[in-house]
């Protein structure tokens, strides 16, 4: 079974600065994909970052990036310039590749909740 | 533009009671999850369904049933509400990947909370 966990419940950041977030996984699968999602007091659930296993290159959109390390089984979200609008629970997940043609299951963390202050 | 939308938004309930959680995706999507969020445990699967007339477990199925008689529609039942039930609930929906090795995003729905007392 796909295991993810998420070691830190709560996080503070200064606006402005740059925080990470640690997620570490079990699998026993080769190809896999991990996710960030935040999830703002609206309870909206949005992707932030998406990396392929079998890429080397970390993931990066605009502020956000990722340090992944497959063999350590780790996967780290770094948030640059942290906004008030980045205040939000944030979920790391894992998805197997499937053996059918048709469903990709999630495996998500606990959550980490990111306070940005002012 | 098409969306994932949940009803009832909030609702309290009845310990022994039947509560349906409705879910409605215009995305045309073949796949629909739903999931139960928890503190200390994030999401965790429910039910899914590949298409119509196809349903199957999850991780935390018991206590729980789905439907599935068109593309747009994957209802959630309670069939005897618990207090253990009570949690905040999410339908996804996405498409069939295209190849066995690609993904396709879910669509969240914007959460059911849902109250047994």
């Amino acid at each position: 079974a796909q295991t993810v966990t998420q070691s830190q419940p709560e996080m503070s950041v200064q606006e402005a600065e740059t925080v990470t977030l640690s997620c570490t996984y079990d699998t026993s699968e080769n190809n896999y994909y991990l996710f960030w999602y935040k999830q703002p007091p609206s309870r909206q659930m949005i992707l932030v970052i998406r990396q392929e296993a079998y890429k080397q290159q970390n993931a990066t959109e605009n502020r956000f990036s990722v340090n992944f390390q497959k063999a350590a089984k780790s996967f780290s979200l770094k948030i640059s310039d942290s906004q008030l609008g980045d205040t939000a629970m944030y979920f790391c997940a894992f998805m197997k590749l499937p053996h059918s043609y048709n469903f990709n299951k999630f495996y998500f963390g606990s959550g980490t909740k990111l306070n940005v202050k002012p | 533009d098409a969306e994932i939308t949940q009803s009832p938004r909030h609702k309290i309930t009845e310990t022994g009671r039947q509560v349906t959680l409705a879910c409605h995706q215009t995305w045309n999507h073949n796949n629909m999850f739903w999931y139960r969020q928890d503190l200390g445990h994030g999401l965790r699967l429910i039910h899914y369904s590949y298409g119509v007339q196809d349903t199957n477990k999850g991780e935390v199925s018991d206590g729980y049933s789905v439907s599935r008689s068109n593309t747009e529609d994957l209802p959630l039942t309670l069939e005897s509400a618990a207090s253990s039930q009570t949690s905040v609930y999410f339908c996804a929906s996405s498409e069939y990947p295209r190849t066995r090795v690609s993904y396709n995003e879910q669509f969240f729905g914007p959460g059911t909370r849902l109250t047994v007392l």
